[in-house]
């Protein structure tokens, strides 16, 4: 069946370091693939997205890139900020018709220092 | 309006008592789900509604009673709930068919079952 790996975390880096999450995936058919970020106490907002593959998906300097080629979904972004410490999770879309499921990995912790 | 809105925000409820979780949205989402999450933990499917008619139960027990009153509204009845019941949960939902922005998640609702 369908599924997502995300590394795990706990991830720590210091203020400005370049960050790298690396989510992968296994699916049939062509799912959409999604970046949610929870912070402490909310619910999930919906980061980014790439509906098929090559999309990059990007929002407050983050970016992910959609790689059929090696099942990948890795989000990325040049220079982090305290403010971004939260929870962010990797998610696969089912088949929109008939209500899909949203097949999430695992979570990333992240925790961004001064 | 591009939100899900739930109410309430928390809920402290005893474990013989009968309460009621509701979520609503006006994007015109034919799609509506409920998802329970436990801390720092990815979000578990619970229902999907689909069209109003529910699709899919996630082998919930029966003291987890949805209803979808119409295509707008979700609700998320509880009834002899136990403390390992409390949790963050999670309404969203999403276009059923071509895609679109995807899922929106609610800001959810802390339970507590006591």
């Amino acid at each position: 069946g369908n599924s997502v790996t995300q590394m795990e975390g706990p991830v720590t880096l210091s203020e400005e370091a370049f960050l790298t999450i690396n989510c992968t995936y296994t699916a049939t058919g062509y799912p959409s693939l999604f970046w949610y970020v929870q912070y402490p106490g909310e619910g999930l907002q919906l980061l980014l997205k790439a509906t098929k593959a090559d999309d990059k998906g990007s929002n407050k300097g983050f970016e992910a890139t959609y790689r059929k080629e090696t099942t990948s979904f890795h989000l990325e972004k040049g220079s982090v900020q305290v403010s971004d410490s939260a929870v962010y999770f990797c998610a696969l879309g089912g088949p929109y018709n008939q209500g899909g499921k949203l097949i999430f990995g695992q979570g990333t912790e992240l925790s961004v220092k001064p | 309006d591009t939100e899900v809105t739930q109410t309430p925000k928390h809920l402290v409820m005893g474990m013989t008592n009968k309460k009621s979780l509701k979520c609503e949205q006006h994007m015109g989402h034919r799609a509506m789900y409920w998802y329970k999450q436990k801390a720092k933990k990815p979000p578990e499917l619970m229902f999907v509604y689909s069209y109003e008619k529910l699709s899919i139960n996630e082998s919930v027990p029966s003291r987890f009673s949805p209803e979808c009153p119409n295509s707008s509204l979700l609700n998320l009845h509880l009834h002899a709930l136990q403390p390992e019941d409390s949790a963050l949960y999670l309404c969203a939902s999403s276009p059923p068919v071509g895609g679109g922005p995807g899922y929106t998640f609610g800001s959810g609702t802390r339970l507590t079952v006591v």
